[in-house]
């Protein structure tokens, strides 16, 4: 199993551009989440799906859109990025939603100019 | 509004001694708490988790206490090795009415541990 992965690993935007970032599991978890790190605050929740077809906003969701069309993928889209999303953002998953073990992806680190 | 916060941005011991990195919550809804241990470059990965009807939690050299009426957890690493040297962040999350989480973390800042040898 590759885990949780996540593309890019870098990638550096000037604001107004779109962009989204790829997040792809295969250990059949129903559960998936975009978390953005911060310096000083740690990991905050953007936005979250509990099944393919099924999203929900998190704690930070504006400026961020999220689908879910199949269980393996979740890409984040930014539409218009700023530079206030300057950040490393992290997708995590889990079998289900209760389950205390999410498994996080390795980071996209972004850069918005 | 940080509902989880670690107060030490940092943590330094000495390889055999003991770690004690501390995290404290506001809201008494959480009920299951969990610390995360992270590489530079790398994402957060699962360490000790435990539940509110327990005050402790234990798997190998890492014990989490937790302190209700204080809103307090702990972690404890002993042997601390320089293996351990990362950022650790505390998270909480609630059960909501229905029994059934939905995986929504709250994290506090995070420690950065170093370990001497």
């Amino acid at each position: 199993n590759a885990g949780v992965t996540q593309t890019p690993k870098f990638q550096v935007l000037k604001t107004g551009q779109s962009m989204t970032l790829q997040c792809a599991q295969d250990m059949n978890h129903e559960y998936m989440s975009w978390y953005r790190q911060d310096p000083g605050m740690g990991l905050r929740l953007i936005h979250y799906s509990v099944g393919a077809g099924i999203t929900d906003q998190g704690e930070v969701p504006n400026g961020y859109n999220v689908s879910r069309s199949t269980t393996e993928d979740f890409p984040l889209r930014l539409l218009s990025a700023a530079p206030s999303q300057t950040s490393v953002y992290f997708c995590a998953s889990s079998y289900r939603p209760s389950t205390d073990t999410q498994y996080f992806g390795p980071g996209t680190r972004l850069t918005v100019l | 509004d940080q509902q989880v916060k670690q107060n030490s941005p940092s943590l330094s011991v000495q390889e055999g001694r003991i770690s004690i990195l501390n995290c404290d919550y506001t809201n008494s809804m959480f009920d299951y708490f969990l610390w995360y241990k992270k590489y530079p470059a790398e994402g957060p990965t699962f360490l000790i988790s435990i539940s509110s009807i327990k005050d402790k939690n234990e798997d190998g050299r890492f014990t989490v206490f937790l302190n209700k009426s204080a809103k307090h957890l702990s972690l404890h690493i002993v042997p601390s090795q320089p293996g351990d040297s990362a950022v650790y962040f505390c998270a909480a999350r609630r059960t909501n009415a229905g029994g059934t989480s939905y995986g929504k973390l709250t994290f506090g800042q995070g420690t950065i541990l170093t370990v001497h040898p």
